[in-house]
């Protein structure tokens, strides 16, 4: 069975432009989560959406937002991108509703930001 | 910030049993613990979560005390592959949730031949 799919694999961008990262859930996962991680540290929660709602969000600024569609799958948009923007940014998803933390993540869009 | 503490790095001979611990003094009764690990490169992955009963399955077994206070994740017979950063997350289950996982800085395991 595929697993969580991301895109792309690698992106690199200049400061201010914008950002726009793909994730495909794994069939029949209701629920994507985002998370930004930078080298050396552990990841941090961005957003959580199920039923194509927002359910969670965390610390970031508003220059993050997402979305999700009628097939599940899911967006991230970063605008005005900052030299700090550059991480990793990895997708999860998981059934939902109980199984929120049962997260099945996948191989991450690293992104640059010159 | 995490509401788990854990070693910074742990080494294990290769075959032998791997025995990560993890704090959590301050858990709530509604909150489980979870064990994720990364390797290099990859994406995390899930291993086993449990509540305050001990836990099993495939990839590893979940120790929790009595008072929940704390957890060990034993990983049975270590091999290479298993080097990774372990992540100890707390957090509840259920409608109360919103998937959101609290990472931590993790325990960096070297498996060693």
């Amino acid at each position: 069975d595929a697993g969580v799919t991301q895109s792309p694999t690698h992106l690199i961008k200049t400061r201010g432009q914008q950002v726009t990262l793909r994730c495909s859930p794994i069939s029949g996962h209701k629920s994507v989560s985002w998370y930004q991680q930078v080298l050396g540290q552990g990841p941090q929660f961005i957003f959580q959406y199920y039923e194509k709602e927002e359910r969670g969000r965390g610390n970031f600024p508003d220059r993050f937002s997402a979305r999700q569609f009628p097939n599940y799958s899911s967006e991230l948009n970063v605008n005005a991108l900052l030299l700090g923007d550059s991480a990793l940014y990895l997708c999860a998803s998981s059934l939902g509703l109980v199984s929120y933390n049962e997260q099945f993540f996948g191989p991450g869009t690293r992104l640059t930001v010159l | 910030d995490a509401k788990t503490t854990q070693p910074p790095s742990m080494d294990c001979a290769e075959g032998r049993a791997a025995n990560l611990p993890c704090n959590h003094s301050t858990i709530s009764g509604n909150e489980y613990v979870y064990w994720y690990r990364q390797i290099h490169s990859q994406g995390p992955q899930y291993i086993i979560h449990g509540l305050k009963n001990n836990e099993t399955n495939e990839m590893a077994s979940l120790i929790i005390t009595e008072d929940r206070k704390s957890s060990t994740l034993i990983l049975p017979h270590a091999t290479l592959r298993d080097t990774a950063v372990y992540y100890c997350i707390s957090s509840p289950k259920g409608s109360s949730n919103t998937g959101k996982l609290i990472f931590g800085q993790g325990t960096t395991l070297q498996v060693k031949p």
